[in-house]
């Protein structure tokens, strides 16, 4: 197992548009978060899965923002009608229990 | 409220000094644990140590060591011998189990160049 992997890494995506992000955490974790991360600042959360259940969102999460982690394995992250301010970078990562959460590389997002 | 300040924002040193990086929490929670992940320019965020609360023992792993105070609310991390590979924006972060929350919360993070 390699660790968190996330796709695409870039997106490009005119405003108005949809954009979908997968995250495939490290297999045997059955805790997912999504970040968002914008320049000079650190990862601000934005929700929490355990297993499939989505247990915890952060007000940041807007009703245009969704995601899903069905059967409890990849999950991904979908905005609708992306503005400009949703350019970041939207970070995922996987932590078994109480344990560290291991970071993927990210999906960075420019909105344009 | 929890919340985590890095007041450094940016460190330049030269190889082979030392450097401090500073952290300072706030949390009402008697259980928590603290965090630093290292962030290089590829953008992937590196685990480096968790302590928990009642942890304050200080540790180190090779160039690296880290004092947990709580007296002081302060997880410094402190790098012997800087080398250029050190280069990266360093976060200090904070989670805790009461309420329901299963969030960790990070500092605005402070950028070390180290110049050969």
């Amino acid at each position: 197992d390699t660790g968190v992997s996330q796709n695409p890494r870039h997106k490009i995506t005119k405003r108005g548009q949809n954009v979908t992000f997968r995250c495939d955490p490290i297999s045997e974790h059955n805790r997912l978060y999504w970040y968002r991360q914008t320049l000079g600042q650190g990862p601000e959360f934005l929700t929490y899965f355990q297993n499939e259940a989505q247990l915890e969102k952060s007000r940041l999460l807007s009703d245009r923002f969704s995601a899903e982690r069905p059967k409890g394995s990849f999950s991904t992250l979908e905005i609708q009608r992306t503005e400009q301010g949703d350019s970041a970078m939207y970070l995922c990562a996987s932590s078994l229990g109480y344990s560290e959460a291991f970071f993927g590389q990210g999906t960075r997002l420019t909105v344009v | 409220a929890q919340k985590v300040t890095q007041a450094q924002t940016e460190i330049s040193v030269v190889e082979k000094e030392d450097v401090t990086l500073d952290c300072v929490y706030e949390t009402r929670d008697t259980t928590y644990y603290l965090f630093w992940y290292k962030q290089p320019p590829s953008g992937e965020l590196v685990f480096l140590i968790r302590r928990n609360s009642f942890d304050e023992q200080n540790e180190i792993s090779g160039r690296y060591s880290w004092n947990f105070q709580k007296s002081t609310s302060s997880f410094n991390f402190t790098i012997t011998a800087s080398q250029v590979v050190d280069s990266a924006v360093y976060f200090c972060a904070l989670y805790y189990s009461g309420a329901g929350s299963y969030q960790l919360t990070f500092g605005k993070g402070t950028k070390l160049s180290v110049i050969p």
